[in-house]
């Protein structure tokens, strides 16, 4: 089965711009989602497909893809975009998997 | 607008077979794939196991051996069955609905019920 690898930890400034990366050898095959979770609060769809959001989602985010790699980029971080935030995607080896990563905690100073 | 409702057991003991319903409100279970997540206490998102309305269904291999999914029509639900639970198995756990025509995402989710292994 397939991994995908997310940092554990990233920090942005008020306002600026952070990326957050997702790599497994799956995204060669299938886009990644992202998902938004705040404390007590269950996961909010942010991106799917190849950089769709879904309705609802502010602008502000963006999503990538290069090789096996997948980002998740958020221009002009928000105080409310403070929460973990997991990539997924089917697993490569053909059957009807899926995969979370570890999840990467966004701190916004 | 679709929404799901996870329902379980809230506390149970060693070795028990817990089962847990997720209600479809909004749409019905047909034609969708449906599936289950879970997030033990401070550890991050684990997926457990998709199913179609249709029976089909596959389950991740560390778990597989003792998940049993089911969906119901008539209620517009749909179930999971984890049997010989440990404290490893304490986690909120979640139902969500998956967009195949929308990269696969995991589109809806209910707001999840919390399961505690413990005697």
């Amino acid at each position: 089965s397939s991994e995908l690898t997310q940092d554990p930890a990233v920090s942005v400034a008020l306002g600026q711009t952070v990326r957050i990366t997702c790599q497994g050898d799956s995204l060669r095959s299938y886009y990644a989602s992202w998902y938004q979770v705040k404390p007590g609060q269950a996961p909010v769809l942010v991106i799917y497909d190849k950089n769709n959001r879904p309705s609802g989602i502010p602008d502000r985010f963006s999503g990538s893809r290069s090789g096996n790699t997948a980002s998740l980029t958020i221009t002009g971080a928000q105080a409310e975009d403070e929460a973990d935030y997991y990539c997924n995607s089917r697993d490569s080896g053909g059957n009807l998997y899926w995969v979370f990563g570890g999840g990467t905690k966004l701190t916004v100073l | 607008q679709v929404q799901l409702q996870e329902s379980g057991p809230g506390l149970v003991k060693p070795s028990e077979t817990p089962s847990l319903t997720c209600t479809v409100s909004g749409d019905s279970v047909n034609p969708y794939y449906w599936s289950w997540i879970r997030q033990p206490p401070g550890k991050g998102l684990e997926w457990i196991g998709y199913m179609h309305y249709s029976g089909g269904a596959n389950y991740n291999p560390s778990l597989k051996s003792r998940v049993t999914m089911s969906v119901d029509t008539s209620k517009n639900q749909f179930s999971l069955k984890l049997s010989s639970v440990t404290a490893a198995d304490t986690a909120v756990y979640y139902c969500a609905r998956i967009a195949v025509t929308g990269g696969d995402a995991f589109d809806i989710w209910g707001q999840g019920t919390m399961v505690t292994v413990s005697s």
